[in-house]
């Protein structure tokens, strides 16, 4: 089946650092990749919509210079945190849909990126 | 816009006994809807969803849902409740005429006790 692999599963960084989280799809190509947001005892939050190839599309509110997403290949998409502050500390997770599958079968989800900022 | 409503937060039931996991939904044209589980610092695993066709969806670890049109509710069972069921329960809803991500619910934790 189609597997997503997430990395790293946890990371704690210090205030001001910048911290990339990868996402891979393993055996399959994703055109799109999702970036969600989970706080504890909460929903997952959408926060971009990463596309192959093009700039990523950010949900209202979610800061694009702070959450750098780049998808330059088919396989990849990486969310960066930059200057990282406290508030940032959350479970990242991605979801890649497959691009040879009908669209409303293709979520699969990342195992999630526990991020504590110091 | 879409929205998925889980009304409560916390589910408990003895292991061995039927549960259910509610979840009603709101989006403008025909749902997809789908159950998804996740366990303490995890990512989302995928139960089951509905497309089209049977109103009764069966899908992993013997879970099941029931799609039901009139009360826009896709609520999740399963017979009898095992510990190891315990986790966080989330339904997501996709509208087909376009809008291509998934919205979800707040989450139901289940809590199955021995």
């Amino acid at each position: 089946g189609a597997v997503v692999s997430q990395h790293p599963s946890r990371v704690i960084c210090k205030s001001g650092t910048s911290v990339k989280i990868e996402c891979r799809s393993l055996d399959f190509q994703a055109t799109t990749m999702f970036w969600y947001r989970q706080f504890p005892k909460q929903s997952l939050m959408l926060m971009a919509t990463s596309n192959e190839g093009s700039k990523a599309t950010y949900e209202q509110g979610v800061e694009k210079d702070k959450f750098l997403i780049n998808h330059a290949s088919l396989t990849l998409s990486t969310l960066t945190v930059t200057s990282a502050h406290p508030e940032d500390s959350s479970f990242y997770i991605c979801s890649a849909r497959d691009v040879n599958r009908p669209a409303l079968y293709g979520y699969t989800f990342g195992s999630g990126t526990r991020l504590t900022v110091v | 816009a879409q929205s998925v409503a889980q009304p409560e937060d916390q589910v408990n039931v003895a292991e061995g006994n039927p549960l259910t996991v509610k979840c009603t939904y709101s989006v403008s044209g025909n749902p997809y809807l789908f159950w998804y589980v996740q366990y303490p610092n995890r990512g989302l695993q995928f139960l089951l969803k509905y497309i089209t066709g049977d109103n009764l969806v069966k899908g992993s670890y013997g879970f099941e849902a029931e799609f039901n049109k009139s009360q826009t509710s896709f609520h999740l069972k399963k017979p009898s409740a095992l510990v190891s069921d315990s986790a966080l329960y989330f339904c997501a809803v996709r509208d087909i005429s376009g809008y291509s991500t998934l919205t979800f619910g707040k989450g139901t934790m289940l809590l199955v006790s021995p």
